[in-house]
């Protein structure tokens, strides 16, 4: 592995069903985010994670749950899925949270919500 | 409340020089960022700025006016995989990076 990895690459959902987005990075991080991009809007900030163990919400965190059991790891999970969820997902990481730290993204999941 | 204007979207053609500008009003200010999004992939940081003047790397540029609010984006000798979005991003108060819609370059031979 190199970089952040994500899992599915695309997904069609029934609404309603649970789903959960997967990414790991092996860059030894400690931030950690998860973003959604919709046609004709910036980047999104639905959580993030400055460290194993905590998360914290973003802007759009409705509906989304996340856990950072450790380092590498940061799941995203819709627990019931909706049609307005319908996006593409991009998990990303940096050194730090905040500051000029660059954040890395994975190449993201294509969530189609039906 | 917080806003990131950028175009929609620029033509020009391979060779030239384009400016793509970025303008914002945000709570507080820990820097600017500009990423590049080819169409189906992930962002990728080209800059970052906290102080006002011009930061040069290779064929592009960024610049930043913290009293006026507005940064550009300078790509020289365009090349045709220069095709992309080019995203502009701001560090708020929060160390939360707030992200503009993006501005599609088009390319033309």
């Amino acid at each position: 592995i190199a970089g952040i990895t994500q899992a599915p690459t695309s997904q069609i959902l029934a609404a309603g069903r649970r789903m959960t987005l997967r990414c790991t990075q092996d860059m030894r991080h400690n931030a950690m985010y998860w973003y959604r991009q919709d046609l004709g809007l910036g980047l999104r900030l639905i959580h993030y994670s400055n460290t194993a163990g905590t998360t914290g919400k973003g802007e759009v965190p409705d509906g989304y749950s996340v856990s950072r059991a450790n380092t590498d790891d940061f799941p995203l999970t819709l627990a019931s899925a909706v049609p307005s969820q319908t996006s593409v997902y991009f998990c990303a990481s940096s050194e730090e949270r905040g500051g000029r730290d660059t954040q890395y993204f994975g190449p993201g999941t294509r969530l189609t919500v039906l | 409340g917080q806003n990131i204007d950028q175009p929609t979207e620029m033509t020009a053609t391979e060779g030239a020089i384009v400016q793509i500008n970025c303008t914002y009003q945000t709570s507080g200010f820990n820097g600017l960022f500009w990423y590049q999004q080819h169409a189906g992939e992930a962002p990728t940081f080209l800059s970052y700025n906290v102080l006002d003047g011009l930061e040069e790397k290779g064929r592009f540029s960024s610049f930043l006016s913290r009293s006026k609010g507005y940064s550009y984006l300078l790509l020289k000798e365009l090349q045709m995989k220069d095709s992309a979005s080019y995203l502009c991003a701001i560090l708020d108060s929060n160390y939360q990076l707030i992200w503009g819609a993006g501005t599609k370059l088009i390319i033309k031979p």
